[in-house]
């Protein structure tokens, strides 16, 4: 167990729908990540949080979105919802900004399903 | 993009030594070296990281050459349950994010 908690773990939708992948990081971890595994495409990094703000964007799609809240727990928005978006989603963490180490650490994921 | 290179599959026997080999050879003079496994369709786990030392932990140990270009991830007694997709990935230490490539699909066999 990581410690990184991922709600909900499985997720059927239509498209055209929006949904809502929520993570809890590990405790005392500032920082949040989020990553779309699909099986024709790998671990794809989506976006970091770090303490509430933005600090690094990766192949997100301007469907999606995402925001850090003080308490420190993440939610991933997916919008106007398409087949292709039907994959894994990973919420990762890590304490981020000390010297104890930056290592992230991930949850166990939330299955998309889009039909 | 990943800055690194790994066979695609490898198998080993249970109970051997599993060792993975990873390349790096564009790695700059900041930059770590991980690992992490994938089982299944589960959560990446991390399982060892270094810079220059060879470093070893309950998992594995990670044994990088000298001049840096490439490491070695060495499972000692592999078991059925270590068949994963393993990743080695090379960041600086307070990079913003991990970069997957393909990584490397190790199948234990009994």
């Amino acid at each position: 167990d990581s410690g990184v908690t991922q709600t909900p773990k499985h997720l059927i939708t239509a498209t055209g729908q929006r949904v809502t992948l929520r993570c809890s990081p590990r405790s005392g971890d500032l920082s949040v990540y989020w990553y779309q595994q699909s099986l024709d495409q790998g671990l794809q990094f989506l976006i970091q949080y770090y303490n509430g703000e933005e600090r690094a964007k990766g192949n997100i799609l301007e469907r999606f979105s995402a925001q850090q809240f003080p308490d420190l727990h993440s939610e991933l928005n997916l919008s106007s919802l398409e087949l292709g978006d039907s994959a894994l989603y990973f919420c990762a963490s890590s304490v981020a900004g000390t010297d104890s180490g930056n290592t992230i650490y991930f949850g166990e994921g939330s299955w998309l399903t889009v039909v | 993009d990943a800055k690194t290179t790994q066979p695609p599959s490898m198998d080993c026997a249970e109970g051997r030594a599993a060792n993975l080999p990873c390349n790096h050879s564009t790695i700059s003079g900041n930059e770590y070296v991980y690992w992490y496994r994938q089982i299944h369709s589960q959560g990446p786990q991390y399982i060892i990281h270094g810079l220059k030392n060879n470093e070893t932990n309950e998992m594995a140990s990670l044994i990088i050459t000298e001049d840096r270009k490439s490491s070695t991830l060495i499972l000692p007694h592999a078991t059925l349950r270590d068949t994963a997709v393993y990743y080695c990935i090379v960041r600086t230490f307070y990079g913003q994010n991990f970069v997957f490539g393909p990584g490397t699909r190790l199948s234990v066999l009994p």
